[in-house]
């Protein structure tokens, strides 16, 4: 059984501050990792899906890093703006099944 | 852009009545899922669907559940006697293929058992 995990669970962050957050997961049976962008009564929007170890993707002011051999993934928001408050959720996927198995989520919110 | 939609956005029902989630998932997508939310837990799977049948069910989707794609465009979510716990935001996905593809999500139905 997969279990992944996120902290923090919620953070301040003040606009222009950088900031980041860990989602840790079973190195066993990994398949690629997930991170989605959720605000409140919008659908969860995809960032990256990683696969390889060392994978860093960039989308504008995200990134992410991935380590599949120790388990974690990083996501980092350079520069926040109000704008990126939202929940950030990371789900793996095991051995190519499609099925998400998914983290509790960081809930960033960015003051102005 | 495509994005995948579901109706309703909020559905009250009783105990013991059936319910029906509707999705139209993304059109040249293959794979279709449904997700859950109870308040306050993780999002959870519930059952992938691809050529026609279930590809993989969790063992929350039990003989209350099913899922079907009556049409070339809808995919839906059938819960035949609806229980308490079952209120939870439902979220349907699809992708365009398996393995590293994107799963791409609706916005979600609010499911609420009275």
């Amino acid at each position: 059984i997969l279990n992944v995990e996120q902290s923090p669970q919620s953070l301040h962050v003040q606009e222009g501050d950088s900031t980041n957050f860990t989602c840790s997961f079973p190195s066993s049976n990994f398949y690629a990792l997930h991170w989605y962008r959720w605000e409140t009564a919008k659908s969860p929007e995809a960032l990256f899906v990683m696969t390889l170890n060392g994978d860093e993707k960039k989308k504008g002011r995200i990134s992410a890093t991935l380590n599949t051999k120790e388990g974690y993934s990083y996501l980092y928001i350079k520069g926040s703006q109000p704008e990126d408050s939202a929940t950030y959720l990371c789900a793996s996927e095991g051995a190519a099944g499609n099925k998400l198995t998914f983290g509790g989520g960081t809930r960033v919110l960015v003051k102005p | 852009e495509p994005e995948v939609t579901q109706t309703p956005s909020h559905q009250v029902t009783q105990m013991g009545q059936e319910v029906i989630l509707r999705c139209v998932p993304i059109s040249n997508h293959l794979y279709f899922y449904w997700y859950r939310q109870i308040l306050g837990q993780k999002v959870e799977f519930l059952v992938s669907f691809y050529n026609n049948e279930i590809s993989e069910k969790s063992e929350i989707f039990d003989d209350q559940f099913s899922v079907e794609r009556p049409d070339g465009s809808n995919f839906t979510l059938k819960i035949r006697s609806t229980k308490l716990e079952d209120s939870a935001m439902y979220f349907c996905a699809s992708s365009r293929d398996r393995g590293t593809n994107e799963q791409y999500f609706g916005p979600g139905t609010r499911l609420t058992v009275t």
